[in-house]
């Protein structure tokens, strides 16, 4: 079976501080795709990244960055200099393809102007 | 990326009616189209799978004859609840994916529905 989890369940940061959100994933399959989303207030699921197994190059977005690491089954998300647009729920997400997404419990961050 | 557009985006209906939630690919064909529910402040747990022209698989726990879902079209998914009752306020959201292979693993989600039931 498939899980994520998401030890973090909320965390609060003063503006323009760096925050790493963790992730730790367990699969049997060999091939399997990784995803992180955000979560705004408003609800939608909004796509950050997706990540395969067979590519551990670590990832970065402008202030977004991802580090895989398949020896500790872990793909983290760290948003340097934070924002209060930046508050919402992350979840980390699953799949090993055929399978429909199983994602963690999520974590709220919460940026403090 | 594909567009995915659910409707409504909130409903409040009465206990004992019935909601239809639309969940539309709309620039792409999807094959496969997955149902989530999410309770306040709780992850999305997935409730069903549904492929056009056959029957959606239910995961564990789901009530199907609670929970119709009807996948007609390649761009068109829907979940009726029927009979509602106060427990199945939630947040219900759709996502739909392009391919069952991997080359096309990512989910594209609808924006969700809030329904309320009284």
């Amino acid at each position: 079976a498939q899980k994520v989890t998401q030890a973090q369940t909320e965390i609060s940061v003063v503006e323009k501080e760096d925050v790493t959100l963790d992730c730790v994933y367990e699969t049997r399959d060999t091939t399997y795709y990784l995803f992180w989303y955000k979560q705004p207030p408003s609800g939608e699921l909004v796509f950050l990244i997706r990540r395969n197994s067979f590519d551990e190059q670590n990832e970065i977005s402008g202030r977004y960055s991802w580090n895989f690491q398949k020896s500790t089954s872990s793909f983290n998300f760290t948003i340097t200099a934070s924002q209060v647009v930046d508050s919402a729920v992350y979840f980390c997400a699953l799949t090993s393809g055929n399978t429909p997404l199983v994602f963690g419990k999520g974590t709220r961050l919460s940026v403090i102007a | 990326g594909a567009v995915v557009s659910q409707h409504p985006s909130r409903v409040i209906c009465k206990s004992g009616t019935s909601v239809k939630i639309e969940c539309r690919s709309l620039d792409f064909q999807a094959t496969t189209m997955f149902w989530y529910r999410q309770f306040p402040k709780k992850s999305l747990m997935l409730m069903a799978t549904s492929n056009e022209g056959s029957k959606a698989t239910y995961e564990q726990g789901v009530e199907k004859d609670k929970f119709l879902i009807n996948h007609a079209s390649l761009t068109l998914s829907t979940l009726t609840v029927t009979s509602a009752h106060p427990e199945d306020s939630s947040f219900y959201i759709c996502s739909a994916r392009v391919g069952g292979d991997g080359r096309n693993t990512e989910a594209f989600f609808g924006q969700g529905t809030r329904l309320t039931v009284v």
